[in-house]
């Protein structure tokens, strides 16, 4: 059972570059969640899915995209990356007691 | 609006001593979960625990120790006899529990790093 996984764990891109990040769960669960982690600042939430085929703005999606056309995938996408997007990238899945489980987490550097 | 506050930036002790670790919360919600997690080195978080805001009765997990109280809106972690691989950042995050509009996300604090030195 991996539970969440990410791809890639580091990516180095120059500013105006898009990537896409993959968040997989196998626990078939309905929401899924990508955050940032700066420092000093928490967790805050980018995007987030209540289910397959749905996505919401969290509190910081501007500069974001995201999609969920598989229960299993939720990706984030960056169309044109700025390095005020350097951080570090989670995805959660949420079990139904409430809990949120975290993938190991992407770090990205804008250059 | 929700918000978390750990208002420890960083706390550091030596080996065996106990530490407590602060978190104060605003929620307007009359139902919603309480978390905390642990941010290793490595990075990865790892969850901790998860509190029901109807049960007010504090946890003990061997080391760990837990003391939620509505009426001061606090959820409290304490590590008695620390250890060095208890050092990483810890967070205290808080959710909605019901509701239609019942997103799941969570509300960070901002984290405190503890260093237990030897």
């Amino acid at each position: 059972n991996a539970g969440v996984t990410q791809t890639p764990k580091f990516r180095v891109l120059k500013t105006g570059q898009s990537m896409t990040l993959l968040c997989a769960q196998d626990m078939n669960h309905e929401y899924m969640y990508w955050y940032r982690q700066d420092p000093g600042m928490g967790l805050r939430l980018i995007h987030y899915s209540v289910g397959e085929g749905t996505t919401a703005k969290g509190e910081v999606p501007d500069g974001y995209n995201v999609s969920r056309l598989k229960k299993q995938n939720f990706l984030l996408g960056l169309e044109s990356a700025a390095p005020s997007q350097t951080s570090v990238y989670f995805c959660a899945s949420r079990g139904p007691g409430g809990t949120q489980y975290f993938g190991p987490g992407t770090r990205l550097t804008v250059l | 609006a929700q918000k978390v506050t750990q208002a420890q930036t960083e706390i550091s002790v030596v080996e065996k001593e106990d530490v407590t670790l602060d978190c104060v919360y605003e929620t307007r919600d009359t139902t919603y979960y309480l978390f905390w997690y642990k941010q290793p080195p490595s990075g990865e978080l790892v969850f901790l625990i998860r509190r029901n805001s109807f049960d007010e009765q504090n946890e003990i997990s061997g080391r760990y120790s837990w003391n939620f109280q509505k009426s001061t809106s606090s959820f409290n972690f304490t590590i008695t006899a620390s250890q060095v691989v208890d050092s990483a950042v810890y967070f205290c995050a808080l959710s909605e529990a019901h509701g239609s509009s019942n997103t799941g996300k969570l509300i960070f604090g901002q984290g405190t790093t503890l260093q237990v030195k030897p």
